[in-house]
């Protein structure tokens, strides 16, 4: 199993332009949470999906910033336009409900400029 | 309003020593609380996963402890490496109709030196 895989692991962009992040879960985990984390906050929880729905969004920090999941392998984090402040390492995980087994990606280092 | 505290914020300690790291919690209702190492750079890998009847679980050189009365927890590491230098994160889960969800302590930052 390749675990939950992540797309770019750098990404690097002017203040301004869109940024979409990319993952992919482990086949079977039906929960999906993206995550942020900074020096200052920790890691934060943004949003996560169940079965494909999005259940909480109450993290996500602002309307620039937008989740999707349009089928159980694949989800996309977006955010227009991005910020400086957007700044951060943006981890994706997975899980299964009954299970305890939370997985997590290693993770998509953003730098805004 | 769901927490976990832990402590230290940072430590460091010489190759070849134990160590303790401590975390409090007030998470209810408490499902499961868990360990996560991260390196540098890497995300979180899960060290240890503790249910509500469990005090203490093993995984290698690192032992977990669970006092779900004082709602507490602590890792140790046995004879400390290098490799170990990495920040530990403590995972509070609470169970919802929607499945599990998860609060985070803000890590102890662990160096090893040689």
């Amino acid at each position: 199993d390749a675990g939950v895989i992540q797309s770019p692991r750098h990404e690097v962009t002017e203040m301004g332009q869109e940024v979409t992040l990319r993952c992919k879960p482990i086949s079977g985990h039906n929960s999906l949470f993206w995550y942020r984390q900074t020096m200052m906050r920790g890691l934060e929880l943004l949003i996560y999906f169940n079965n494909n729905v999005p259940i909480d969004d109450s993290g996500m920090p602002e309307d620039r910033f937008s989740a999707k999941m349009p089928n159980a392998s694949f989800s996309t984090l977006k955010i227009q336009p991005s910020e400086p402040r957007d700044s951060a390492v943006y981890f994706c995980a997975s899980s299964t409900q009954v299970s305890y087994g939370y997985t997590f990606g290693s993770g998509t280092r953003l730098t805004v400029v | 309003k769901n927490q976990v505290e832990q402590s230290p914020q940072s430590l460091i300690i010489l190759e070849g020593k134990n160590c303790t790291l401590q975390c409090n919690y007030t998470v209810s209702p408490f499902s499961n609380l868990r360990w996560y190492k991260q390196d540098t750079g890497r995300g979180p890998v899960s060290l240890t996963i503790m249910t509500f009847s469990e005090n203490t679980k093993s995984n290698g050189r690192y032992t977990a402890t669970l006092d779900a009365d004082t709602k507490q927890s602590s890792l140790h590491i046995t004879a400390s490496q290098l490799s170990d230098s990495a920040s530990y994160i403590c995972v509070v889960s609470a169970r919802n109709n929607a499945g599990n969800m998860l609060t985070f302590g803000g890590g102890t930052r662990l160096m090893v030196k040689p």
